[in-house]
């Protein structure tokens, strides 16, 4: 069975404190891993899709990476206003499939 | 960059009402559309996937007469609950799928609060 795991489920930092999220994944066949952002009451925000092992990318204080086994996302020095809930998603190989999510990292960043 | 809008924002409805949904795709042609549930604290859970112009392929365990999916259109797509239940009552969230020129990418309404009373 296709899953999709992340840890830790909730994370609390002091402004400044870096620190990372995973997300695991096992699945039959990964076509790409995505990153989404989303805040209370809101739809997910599109961060940063992975494609293949060793693949990196950045933006602003948020960093991801991606293995054959998991994803991580680096956050750097973060703000309050990066307080969120960061969602991975896997797409399968399988042609028109949607997104698997995993239960997301709920971030509570304190100045 | 493409732009999903679902109205209503949130709705709160008497039980054995019915509501609808609606997803409209602003600067695209959406030809797929994803329709997700979400529970407090978990995650998004897909519910079907429409193709325009085709019927719903709904999930395991989701009920197709309960949840009518149109998609009629390559900019509309909507999710009605008939007979809305409390059980009902739910985060829903539309996702369509959008050629970037090289590769798909997966862009999301800001989602619609059902509260059913």
């Amino acid at each position: 069975e296709d899953q999709v795991t992340q840890s830790p489920e909730a994370l609390r930092l002091q402004e400044g404190e870096s620190s990372s999220l995973n997300c695991s994944y096992t699945v039959s066949g990964l076509r790409g891993l995505f990153w989404y952002r989303q805040d209370p009451g809101k739809g997910p925000e599109f961060l940063f899709t992975l494609y293949s092992a060793g693949e990196e990318k950045e933006k602003e204080r948020l960093k991801a990476t991606l293995t054959k086994k998991e994803s991580f996302l680096h956050i750097t020095a973060p703000k309050p206003e990066d307080s969120a809930t960061y969602l991975c998603a896997v797409l399968l190989n399988q042609a028109g499939t949607a997104l698997i999510f995993g239960k997301g990292t709920t971030l509570s960043v304190s100045s | 960059g493409a732009v999903v809008s679902q109205h209503p924002s949130r709705v709160i409805c008497k039980s054995g009402t019915s509501v609808k949904i609606e997803c409209r795709s602003l600067d695209f042609q959406a030809t797929t559309m994803f329709w997700y549930r979400q529970f407090p604290k978990q995650s998004l859970m897909l519910m079907a996937t429409s193709n325009e112009g085709s019927k719903a392929t709904y999930e395991q365990g989701v009920e197709k007469d309960k949840f009518l999916i149109n998609h009629a259109s390559l900019t509309l797509s909507t999710l009605t609950v008939t007979s809305a239940h409390p059980e009902d009552s739910s985060f829903y969230i539309c996702s369509a799928r959008v050629w970037t020129e090289i590769r798909y990418g997966y862009t999301f309404g800001s989602g619609t609060r059902l509260t059913v009373v």
